[in-house]
């Protein structure tokens, strides 16, 4: 069985650091790219980055291009998100999700990769 | 304010059939396909719809997505009460170069 396993909830204060992570297990980790996902507090879902672990590469979406930091560790096939300084808008649920399809197109169409599966979630409160 | 544009809410009596829309532009919706997630409340989002109308295994047959254009639907027929959720349409969009999310939708069963 495919799955991602988070890192548990975290209480924090503003200023500090913090790295949560995500596991996977019964795929292989290096061939599918990880994306995080923020869902803030009664609000929708936001795609912060991507990695491929297979060779680090890393997209982020401008919304959080230097606010965050995406890494991965292919030998305990894990997934981190990272914050250097936290702020209380830091303060939300965030996912990690495999990518899976073959992005190809067709027919001047191309395949949105889909996000399957999907962590099970880690709340980040950032609060003094 | 989300780059797809979903209407915040939907409702009907167990039976009906329901559809929800997620408009879109030309870099996004209109050259790629559109995927759709659905959350249940306190819960993670699980993959619903993908390459705009494949269902993954173990999603019923009521749930049915399309596409025209820069517009796409969810529609889920033979409403139940287990279906109350969020549902989120998604998109590449090419401006971006990243996915797009809508701003979700929440389907109140009657």
């Amino acid at each position: 069985e495919v799955q991602l396993v988070q890192s548990g909830a975290e209480v924090m204060k503003p200023g500090h650091s913090l790295r949560i992570s995500c596991k996977g297990s019964g795929y292989s980790f290096t061939r599918h790219w990880i994306a995080w996902v923020r869902q803030m507090p009664g609000k929708g879902l936001e795609w912060m980055g991507s990695i491929y672990p297979g060779d680090s590469d890393t997209r982020y979406s401008p919304s959080f291009q230097g606010q965050v930091t995406i890494s991965a560790d292919e030998s305990i096939s894990t997934a981190y998100l990272q914050w250097s300084s936290l702020k209380a808008s830091d303060t939300a649920m965030y996912y990690c999700a495999r990518l899976e399809g073959m992005g190809y197109c067709t027919g001047g169409e191309c395949s949105t990769k889909w996000f399957d599966p999907w962590g099970q979630g880690t709340l980040v409160t950032v609060s003094s | 304010q989300s780059v797809l544009t979903q209407p915040p809410s939907a409702s009907g009596t167990p039976g009906q059939r329901v559809t929800i829309s997620c408009s879109g532009s030309s870099s996004n919706i209109g050259s790629n396909t559109v995927n759709w997630y659905q959350q249940l409340p306190g819960t993670a989002p699980i993959l619903l719809i993908y390459n705009n109308n494949q269902r993954p295994s173990g999603v019923p047959d009521r749930f049915s997505g399309s596409k025209s254009g820069t517009s796409a639907s969810l529609a889920i027929s033979g409403l139940q009460s287990e279906d109350e959720a969020d549902f989120y349409c998604a998109a590449w969009d090419d401006s971006l170069n990243g996915p797009v999310f809508g701003g979700g939708t929440k389907l109140t069963v009657l």
